[in-house]
């Protein structure tokens, strides 16, 4: 079974703050997702990765930097939180781009 | 564009009825297509997925679902529901040859007793 693992589960900051969500996979996947997802919305792409190194943007990107430092960790940074990036954060990982994702437990994030 | 709609933003049903959660899709090209379920508090796991042969799939814990190109349908069932399917079930798309999920809005399913 696939693990992945997001820290911290809960957070809370300030309009203005600097928040990092970090996310690991121990199974080697390729790909990494970050995801955010808000009610009426499902779950919506920030960023992804396909390996080490490598960042590529997804469908709501503005506001979020992603920054994947080794085969298993991928982390989303928020340099200057706003009240509008208060949301449920989830990271996947999977070995292809079609392949099933897996995903972590999720953070929640409320900024103040 | 690429679209998943999921009709039904809540469904109730009683334990041990039979449960249809429907899903249309709009996609020109090849789409594997995924069911995925979240209980409180927890992520995504994986239900069954469908990218060709048997248009009749089966997943965990007795779900199953039915693809239809003709009706642009990939509609989930159960024969019979239980307390603990209470959780919120989503439609997927996956474009071919693209990184893209598509993502329904999801279906929020209750199970009284």
């Amino acid at each position: 079974e696939a693990a992945v693992t997001q820290s911290p589960r809960n957070k809370v900051t300030v309009t203005g703050g600097n928040v990092t969500l970090s996310c690991r996979q121990t199974n080697s996947h390729n790909y990494m997702y970050w995801y955010r997802q808000d009610t009426g919305h499902g779950l919506r792409l920030i960023h992804y990765s396909y390996g080490a190194g490598n960042l590529q943007i997804g469908d709501v990107p503005d506001g979020y930097k992603a920054t994947r430092t080794t085969q298993e960790d991928f982390f989303l940074l928020l340099e200057l939180a706003s009240p509008s990036q208060t949301s449920l954060y989830f990271c996947a990982s999977s070995v292809t781009n079609q392949d099933t994702q897996y995903f972590g437990p999720g953070t929640r994030l409320l900024v103040l | 564009a690429q679209s998943v709609t999921q009709p039904d933003a809540r469904v109730t049903v009683s334990e041990g009825a039979s449960l249809q959660l429907r899903c249309k899709y709009s996609y020109s090209g090849t789409p594997y297509l995924f069911w995925y379920v979240q209980y409180p508090r927890q992520g995504l796991q994986l239900l069954l997925k469908y990218y060709s042969g048997d248009p009749v799939v089966q997943g965990v814990n007795g779900f199953e679902a039915e693809f239809s190109k003709s009706n642009s349908s990939f509609h989930l069932r159960k024969a019979s529901v239980h307390w603990s399917d209470s959780a919120v079930y989503f439609c997927v798309l996956s474009l071919t040859g693209n990184y893209k999920y598509v993502f329904g809005a999801g279906t929020r399913l209750k199970v009284i007793a």
